[in-house]
């Protein structure tokens, strides 16, 4: 079956722009998580959502991060007035089961965002 | 607070040697999971293996293993007969009772030489 999809795949933003990151869940999947992966880093968590319900956005770095998942599937990460320290790879991850912590998370293959 | 520790960086190893990645975790719960994921060039994050923290019993999956000890607090991964296409970042994972994300380690850039 079709896995977790991602686009674009590679984004090059000048800095000041914004940006839209979208996230195509494995059909059914309940959970579903965006992480950032900075150059040689593993990945850091930004938000989690349950259905359209964001119940954790902890790990965005800051008010320019934004992310929504308005019917239960798609989800879009949007960062308003890029900075270079924002470049790095976005991962978005699903998952099918409410317990998040104890069942696998399903990646897609992540957006590289490059700020100039 | 939750720390998983992948010491080693780099390992470069010879096609059908084995090889071992090693991964210490940090956590005060007492009910946790660990998982290990493979990173190829392609990006994606290929899931390999979930242990409960109640389940000390190593498992092995063809030509991989794993070696979990509370004692010490590692959960390593063994890799025998290493091949080309075993050629990827790897990264172990922690996951804690209530918590909504992994907490990865830094990844250990794993290159099988043929």
């Amino acid at each position: 079956g079709a896995g977790v999809s991602q686009s674009p795949r590679y984004k090059v933003a000048k800095r000041g722009q914004d940006v839209a990151l979208r996230c195509d869940p494995i059909s059914g999947h309940v959970s579903l998580f965006w992480y950032q992966q900075a150059l040689g880093q593993g990945p850091e968590f930004l938000t989690y959502f349950q259905n359209e319900a964001q119940l954790d956005k902890s790990g965005l770095p800051s008010d320019r991060f934004f992310a929504e998942r308005p019917e239960g599937s798609v989800s879009t990460l949007k960062i308003q007035r890029t900075q270079q320290e924002d470049s790095a790879v976005y991962l978005c991850a699903s998952s099918l089961e409410l317990g998040t912590w104890a069942y696998e998370q399903y990646f897609g293959p992540g957006t590289r965002l490059t700020v100039t | 607070a939750q720390k998983v520790t992948q010491a080693q960086t780099e390992i470069s190893v010879v096609e059908k040697e084995d090889v071992t990645l090693d991964c210490v975790y940090e956590t005060r719960d007492t009910t946790y999971y660990l998982f290990w994921y493979k990173q190829p060039p392609s990006g994606e994050l290929v899931f390999l293996i979930r242990r409960n923290s109640f389940d000390e019993q190593n498992e092995i999956s063809g030509r991989y293993s794993w070696n979990f000890q509370k004692s010490t607090s590692s959960f390593n991964f063994t890799i025998t007969a290493s091949q080309v296409v075993d050629s990827a970042v790897y990264f172990c994972a922690l996951s804690v009772t209530g918590a909504n994300n992994l907490f990865f380690g830094t990844g250990t850039r794993l290159t099988v030489i043929p």
